[in-house]
């Protein structure tokens, strides 16, 4: 199946330092998701996107929606040990018969040091 | 509370075994998924379902099977045909005018 090019595949920072991650698609999306997962535990959703071009901020995290539709970022400012997990992203293309499938990224590995 | 139930957290089964894995949600979702997380893979979709008594296969879905007898049911057997089944397992839901996945806790399943 297809899959999104998710980079980088792991950052190690120090607490305090800004974050940045992407997504990029051969294939258009018109929505964009990023979850966060922490060990052992289910996804959690952090930030959608529905429109190219949108800018949309969940407080310290910012998330864009490319303007070609193939791509995404997450930041993350002022990085916390807590920010510690594996961050997915995952592009839908509504319609057809398959309005919900997403099509996820490998995931960044991010870990935070104190 | 509102939300996605997975049972049993860990499950260990000898090979050879069916074992079916429980996902119940109360959000009213139309749709359900599952998927299987390994190391460094990401989500793979094993299969999803749009609506009651209809489901497809996703990505992955050899030795394996579903269900959906009930909106808030969508319960995975993995086979014996399964060839590697030890895997995190992942159910999620999505419905309403949102597209949103919203995924359960997981179940780790060891089989030896």
């Amino acid at each position: 199946g297809q899959q999104l090019n998710q980079s980088p595949q792991s950052m190690f920072i120090q607490e305090g330092e800004d974050v940045s991650m992407n997504c990029t698609s051969s294939s258009i999306f018109n929505t964009w998701l990023w979850y966060k997962q922490d060990p052992g535990e289910g996804p959690v959703l952090l930030i959608a996107l529905y429109k190219a071009g949108e800018l949309t901020s969940n407080g310290r995290l910012t998330a864009q929606f490319g303007i070609t539709r193939k791509d995404s970022f997450l930041n993350i400012s002022a990085s916390i040990p807590s920010d510690v997990g594996i961050y997915f992203c995952a592009g839908q293309l509504r319609g057809g018969g398959s309005n919900y499938k997403l099509t996820f990224g490998k995931g960044t590995l991010l870990t935070v040091n104190p | 509370d509102g939300g996605i139930t997975q049972s049993p957290k860990y499950l260990f089964r000898k090979e050879g075994q069916n074992v079916t894995l429980s996902c119940e949600q109360n959000l009213n979702h139309d749709a359900m998924y599952w998927y299987r997380q390994d190391p460094g893979q990401g989500l793979r979709l094993i299969y999803y379902s749009q609506i009651v008594n209809d489901f497809q296969k996703g990505d992955i879905a050899e030795g394996y099977s579903v269900s959906r007898e009930k909106k808030e049911s969508f319960p995975l057997t993995v086979t014996s045909a399964q060839k590697n089944p030890t895997a995190f397992y992942l159910c999620a839901s999505a419905g309403g005018s949102s597209y949103e996945q919203y995924f359960g806790p997981g179940t780790r399943l060891t089989v030896t």
